[in-house]
């Protein structure tokens, strides 16, 4: 695609649900990354694919995230048993290089 | 531990006047590579501009120019003939070997350009 993609673009999960994003990088990106970004703030790292490897985890702030990018293309963040301090809104980036980082319009998940 | 900070958390600035948004960065690292983005109402992280720590020449992208500072550590960012369209969140970003591939971000710059 042109772009990276991410779905859903809003989500809205009750406490204890969980949730899975997607995200669908720029076709040939090897590197792909998830961020958290809270209201206000920069974006938080959160892991890291080289291809289907996942090189960076270390940004996961709980047990309850795992990432997956199973076929070295679509990546997918879930979140298990949701709490309302996973409200935020959750990035994608790609890259071919270590020049560049293109984004996705991002996730708003608001846990309630 | 890296370390991006930008100073001013809020500008004004007059339609097609130009406007230059601080960043400071902090590492050991002596390759590394510093990134802007723009950040709308929308949401989306739209890059601008990108240097590298070996890049003799400031980058420049259109009205984006980078004012890189390599023994200041700083790596401000100007925007010329500002246009309403700028009206923006704006994040300075560094990648370092140190860090691993991922992008390490400052707290961003609104920027509000009056008409």
């Amino acid at each position: 695609g042109a772009g990276v993609s991410q779905s859903p673009r809003y989500k809205v999960a009750k406490r204890g649900q969980d949730v899975a994003l997607r995200c669908d990088p720029i076709s040939g990106h090897v590197s792909l990354f998830w961020y958290q970004q809270a209201l206000g703030q920069g974006p938080e790292f959160l892991t890291y694919f080289q291809n289907e490897a996942q090189l960076d985890k270390s940004g996961l702030p709980s047990d309850r995230f795992f990432a997956e990018r199973p076929e070295g293309s679509v990546s997918t963040l879930k979140i298990q048993r949701t709490q309302q301090e996973d409200s935020a809104v959750y990035l994608c980036a790609s890259s071919l290089s270590d020049t560049e980082a293109f984004f996705g319009q991002g996730t708003r998940l608001t846990v309630v | 531990a890296q370390k991006i900070t930008q100073t001013q958390p809020g500008m004004f600035v007059q339609e097609k006047e130009a406007v230059t948004l601080d960043c400071t960065y902090d590492t050991s690292d002596q390759s590394y590579g510093l990134f802007w983005y723009k950040q709308p109402s929308s949401g989306e992280m739209i890059f601008l501009i990108y240097q590298g720590s070996y890049d003799e020449q400031n980058a420049t992208e259109g009205r984006y120019s980078l004012n890189f500072q390599k023994a200041r550590k700083s790596a401000n960012l100007v925007i010329s003939a500002s246009q309403l369209g700028d009206s923006a969140m704006y994040f300075c970003a560094m990648r370092d070997r140190a860090a691993g591939n991922k992008l390490t971000f400052g707290g961003g710059t609104r920027v509000l350009v009056k008409p």
